[in-house]
């Protein structure tokens, strides 16, 4: 068990360029979650994988935003025509959902990436 | 739809003092709670969860919380604190196994 870990770390972009971001979940893994967390703000849900499927977006992630789960595994969210207004930290958590309910596992978070549209 | 207050935007505690964050929660149905702790540079760290069952939850590194339904209250709590305590902290409500909404977050200082 390696944990969640994200690539970059750290990316500066100038506005109207795309970005694209990875997360590695911990192995086996079903979900995948992503969240947004701007200065002095908790992290805001942006959209969630089970397995490969995208189950549900928030309505922060406007058309500009896309994400994927190609295989189950890693994930990518990308951003198109970057925005100052998108500056923050993007979160990544992954969780093994069981199958018997009740069942809440912990959601585990990477480090994030810390976007800064200039 | 769920949400979180957190009142406290910044709490200055002393070494060795006991701590109190409080976390207030509008949720319809039975909640989720969570707190999580966030240093700088860091993920979030999982501190407790609550689901049902004990009103009272254990944690990691010595905190505790207790889930009051009447006040729709999760405050979390520390007998004695430590310099290694000072970070962020984040009440959180899930909604049975889907996202997870979180208060805005308390930055706790510690005195020496």
């Amino acid at each position: 068990d390696t944990g969640v870990s994200q690539d970059p770390r750290h990316k500066i972009t100038k506005r109207g360029q795309n970005v694209t971001f990875r997360c590695d979940p911990i192995s086996e893994h079903n979900r995948l979650y992503w969240y947004r967390q701007t200065l002095g703000q908790g992290p805001e849900f942006l959209t969630y994988f089970q397995n490969e499927a995208q189950l549900e977006k928030s309505r922060l992630l406007s058309d500009r935003f896309s994400a994927e789960r190609p295989k189950g595994s890693f994930s990518t969210l990308e951003i198109q025509r970057t925005e100052q207004g998108d500056s923050a930290m993007y979160l990544c958590a992954s969780m093994r959902r069981g199958l018997d309910p009740p069942s809440y596992n912990e959601q585990f978070f990477g480090p994030g990436t810390r976007l800064t549209v200039l | 739809a769920q949400s979180v207050t957190q009142p406290d935007i910044h709490i200055t505690v002393s070494e060795g003092a006991s701590l109190e964050l409080r976390c207030n929660y509008s949720y319809g149905a039975t909640p989720y709670l969570f707190w999580y702790v966030q240093s700088p540079g860091q993920g979030l760290q999982l501190l407790l969860k609550y689901f049902s069952g004990d009103t009272l939850v254990q944690g990691i590194k010595g905190f505790e919380a207790e889930f009051k339904r009447s006040q729709s209250s999760f405050n979390l709590r520390k007998p004695s604190v430590h310099w290694s305590d000072a970070a962020e902290y984040f009440c959180a409500v899930g909604d049975n196994g889907n996202k997870l909404v979180f208060g805005a977050g308390t930055i706790l200082r510690v005195k020496s």
